[in-house]
């Protein structure tokens, strides 16, 4: 089945530029959602078909997908954005929605 | 506004069954395909069961194939998860989430309900 590998961790000071990678074997064919998900929360979509943003997410965030990575970057890092941020694709091969290990954002 | 209302999570013995409802007032549920997505305790999201909107369509993981069925009532505007043969690994709080599209993201979640598989 299709593995998404993302980093376990990622820290960031406030008002810096966070980069979360999601690695995957050719997924710049596939199309890779991002969401979010702050402790005792449920998560949220943050970026949609690689880049897109759903209303109600500040422009911060963005994302992008090449080759066998994808990226998400949340640009100025306030403490609110520390979560942990999930991948996720759906491989054609198994019609499975894969979802990466996920990486927790600690703002320093 | 969207909401899904998960209900049914529970303590459950080993090898038991259980199921799972989810309510989804706010938008035109036949409309959309929905999915169970579970996250055990520590852990990482684990998607489970996709439904298509006239729910003629289903796909599960491997992990739960043969174990689980995922229906939906359009009448009723619910969703469900009829979970059998349950084992420990089974253990996590079960989310009701909508998707855009059969291939698309999941835009909507609920806030989840917990299964624990226990004795």
């Amino acid at each position: 089945s299709y593995v998404l590998t993302q980093p376990p961790s990622v820290s960031v000071a406030p008002g810096k530029t966070a980069s979360i990678t999601c690695g995957g074997n050719n997924i710049g064919s596939n199309s890779v959602h991002w969401y979010q998900q702050r402790p005792g929360q449920a998560p949220v979509l943050v970026i949609y078909y690689d880049s897109d943003r759903p209303s109600g997410i500040p422009e911060r965030f963005s994302g992008s997908n090449s080759g066998n990575t994808a990226t998400l970057t949340i640009t100025r890092v306030e403490a609110g954005d520390e979560a942990d941020y999930y991948c996720q694709v759906w491989d054609s091969n198994s019609d499975h929605r894969v979802f990466g290990g996920g990486t927790k954002l600690t703002v320093l | 506004e969207v909401q899904l209302l998960e209900s049914g999570g529970n303590l459950v013995q080993p090898g038991g069954s259980l199921t799972l409802s989810c309510a989804a007032p706010g938008f035109t549920f036949s409309s959309y395909v929905m999915n169970w997505v579970r996250q055990a305790p520590g852990q990482g999201l684990e998607w489970v069961s996709t439904i298509t909107g006239s729910g003629l369509s289903t796909y599960y993981a491997d992990a739960v194939k043969g174990r689980f069925t995922i229906s939906r009532d359009n009448s009723k505007n619910t969703l469900y998860l009829q979970m059998s043969s349950l084992g420990a690994e089974d253990t996590a709080v079960y989310y009701c989430v909508r998707a855009t599209g059969t291939t698309g993201a999941f835009d909507s979640w609920g806030q989840g309900t917990l299964v624990t598989v226990s004795s």
